[in-house]
């Protein structure tokens, strides 16, 4: 069981140029996540999709576009990289964004291991 | 003032160690605490879950949280150098739970064999 898989694992960009990080979850989860972690900053949501269909803006869009493709996959765009961008990026799913207190520690977000992204 | 604090360490203990690793926060609303384990290049894993205040224990961890003081705490009993990776607290705000989790930035733990 892969879980929530992402790719490319590294990636090294100039300042300009665009790119799109890919996340597909075969957990038949509805709601899925993508996360930067920075030093000193922890892990910070950027989008977060909460069902097929549906997109919407986390703690930090600012320069990010994301698209939820099928109930399987959400894929992260950088259309104009900036070196701020540097950063890992993680990609989690969850059985679904609104819970009852029972259902939470059977419903966590799973992640996947991240993309680590260097932008010059 | 950032709404989750943790001390990002290092922690370095010997092995069987009890060790303590906590978090502050400033938003009373807060009611589902979480701990996370995150292994070098890894994604985090969850290891603790907690609604509202009280003490939950599994095997050697034991996460407790104080809503009074906004403090949560995770122990681990018998530290193992298998042990060793960045714990992470998180925490969610809303009326009704959701998964738009606040994370703390995470403390990076050591135990020598």
């Amino acid at each position: 069981n892969a879980g929530v898989t992402q790719t490319p694992k590294f990636q090294v960009l100039k300042t300009g140029q665009s790119m799109t990080l890919q996340c597909a979850q075969d957990m038949n989860h509805n709601s899925m996540y993508w996360y930067r972690q920075d030093p000193g900053m922890g892990l910070r949501l950027i989008y977060y999709s909460a069902s097929e269909g549906t997109t919407d803006k986390g703690e930090v869009p600012n320069g990010y576009n994301v698209s939820r493709l099928n109930k399987r996959e959400f894929s992260l765009r950088l259309e104009s990289a900036a070196p701020s961008q540097t950063s890992v990026y993680f990609c989690a799913s969850s059985e679904a964004l609104f819970l009852q207190p029972r259902e939470y520690s059977n419903q966590p977000q799973h992640f996947g291991d991240g993309t680590r992204l260097s932008i010059l | 003032q950032k709404e989750v604090e943790q001390d990002p360490g290092p922690l370095s203990v010997p092995e069987g160690a009890i060790v303590s690793l906590n978090c502050t926060y400033s938003n009373s609303a807060f009611q589902y605490f979480m701990w996370y384990r995150q292994y070098s290049r890894k994604g985090p894993e969850l290891l603790m879950y907690t609604y509202s205040s009280g003490n939950k224990e599994d095997g050697r961890f034991t996460a407790q949280v104080d809503k009074s003081s906004k403090y949560i705490s995770l122990f681990i009993r018998d530290s193992q150098p298998s042990d060793s990776a960045t714990y992470l607290c998180a925490m969610t705000n809303y009326g009704g739970a959701t998964n738009k989790l606040i994370f703390g930035t995470g403390t990076l733990l050591a135990v020598q064999p």
